[in-house]
């Protein structure tokens, strides 16, 4: 089986700039989280979604970002207009949740995010 | 809310030596689960463990140990005779719930572990 499959793996851009980050989930997982690690703050998350439905987004730092889940097998995170303190790591990761589980997330490798 | 805490920011050994990260938590749940996670310097997260808080049992998986003990409200991870493909930043979580939807995953600040050959 595939794992959850992140792109790209590197993304290099100039502050102002929109930047979109993808992922796809592993297939019949139905909840996806968004994380970011950086330095300073460790690994935050950003927003989760479950059965495509923002759950909590209180993570997610400002309206420069955004992220949506149009079908069970894909989700973007955008920033717009991006920032150098943008710069990090985003991971997207994906479990199958019921309630009250305490599910493992897999996580995808990672896209590596510089702001310019 | 909930809280973890790795107080340690890196660990250098040389090669062979066990070495122990301390992890220590805060929740307010009575069920809840903990987790540790491996990210090698390639960068992406690796799932090692997950107990739940039922289970005190310390677990053991080939040079791998866990102590979970919920009295001091820790779950510390030993690595035995370690190598050099033991360096990584290892990362301690707690499931914290979302809304009656799930749970999500609050981590620590990682401890960096390098062994020396």
């Amino acid at each position: 089986d595939a794992g959850v499959i992140q792109s790209p793996r590197h993304e290099v851009t100039e502050m102002g700039q929109e930047v979109t980050l993808r992922c796809k989930p592993i297939s019949g997982h139905n909840s996806l989280f968004w994380y970011r690690q950086t330095m300073m703050r460790g690994l935050e998350l950003l927003i989760y979604f479950n059965n495509n439905v923002p759950i909590d987004d209180s993570g997610m730092p400002e309206d420069r970002f955004s992220a949506k889940m149009p079908n069970a097998s894909f989700s973007t995170l955008k920033i717009q207009p991006s920032e150098p303190r943008d710069s990090a790591v985003y991971f997207c990761a994906s479990s199958f949740q019921s309630t009250g589980v305490g599910e493992k997330l897999f996580f995808g490798s990672g896209t590596q995010l510089s702001v310019l | 809310a909930q809280k973890v805490t790795q107080a340690q920011t890196e660990i250098s050994v040389v090669e062979k030596e066990d070495v122990t990260l301390d992890c220590v938590y805060e929740t307010r749940d009575t069920t809840y689960y903990l987790f540790w996670y491996k990210q090698p310097p390639s960068g992406e997260l690796v799932f090692l463990i997950r107990r739940n808080s039922f289970d005190e049992q310390n677990e053991i998986s080939g040079r791998y140990s866990w102590n979970f003990q919920k009295s001091t409200s820790s779950f510390n991870f030993t690595i035995t005779a370690s190598q050099v493909v033991d360096s990584a930043v290892y990362f301690c979580a707690l499931s914290d719930p979302i809304k009656a939807a799930g749970n999500k995953l609050t981590f620590g600040g990682g401890t960096r572990v390098l062994v020396k050959p």
